[in-house]
């Protein structure tokens, strides 16, 4: 089966650090995608990771270990901005035309 | 930059009537998908498709068929529209290999 978890809901301190986990149980492995959402508003693409180890990007990184099935996607420098949820997503196989399978997504609050 | 376009951005319809979606890319993408997406339930796959005239059911498909005629159009239909289909409904397209999925705007669709 396909199984993606992520918190449901995550607060922190504008300026501070935070790190959003997502495990995965899924028949194939090809790809951990990161996404960010507003409310009212369309996934936007943050991330990729296929290989194991750390992707960064500006204020965002994300990490992957395959063989735990585990990735986070950490937030450095919080803004009140980034109050999003955040999606994590698998992709089973590399040809593209497998469709994502996605996690309930984490909603994430900056407070002052 | 990926653009993926929703005819509309709120709808409003009655129960019983057809409903049409449409989503169009600009990518040359082969991969185009519908999802709904509820509170607490996530992004669920209704319908993608990998070329034209060919598609390929989700995880919620009854209610719902599709209508892949050109490669850059890819329309999501209510046969017959029920209030329990009021929802959040994204459309999303990708290219061949690793590359991720890009959303279009959303269509909030609210069936009274």
């Amino acid at each position: 089966g396909q199984n993606i978890d992520q918190p449901t809901e995550m607060t922190a301190t504008e300026g501070a650090i935070v790190q959003i986990n997502c495990t995965y149980q899924t028949s194939g492995f090809n790809g951990l995608f990161w996404y960010q959402q507003h409310a009212g508003e369309a996934p936007t693409f943050l991330s990729y990771n296929v290989l194991d180890g750390l992707e960064e990007k500006g204020r965002f990184s994300s990490f992957l270990s395959r063989s735990k099935g585990y990735s986070y996607l950490l937030l450095k420098e919080l803004q009140m901005k980034d109050s999003a949820s955040y999606l994590c997503a698998v992709r089973g196989d590399f040809s593209g035309n497998t469709p994502l399978v996605f996690g309930k997504g984490t909603r994430l609050s900056v407070i002052a | 930059d990926v653009k993926v376009t929703q005819s509309s951005r709120y709808l409003v319809k009655r129960t019983g009537e057809k409903v049409f979606l449409e989503c169009v890319q600009d990518m040359d993408h082969e991969n185009m998908f519908w999802y709904r997406q509820d509170p607490g339930l996530g992004l669920r796959l209704i319908y993608f498709s990998y070329d034209v005239k060919m598609k390929e059911k989700g995880d919620i498909p009854e209610g719902y068929s599709v209508s892949r005629e050109k490669k850059e159009r890819f329309s999501l239909i209510l046969e017959s529209a029920s209030t329990n289909q009021t929802s959040m409904y994204l459309c999303a397209s990708t290219g061949a290999g690793g590359q991720p999925q890009h959303f279009g705007d959303g269509t909030r669709l609210s069936i009274l």
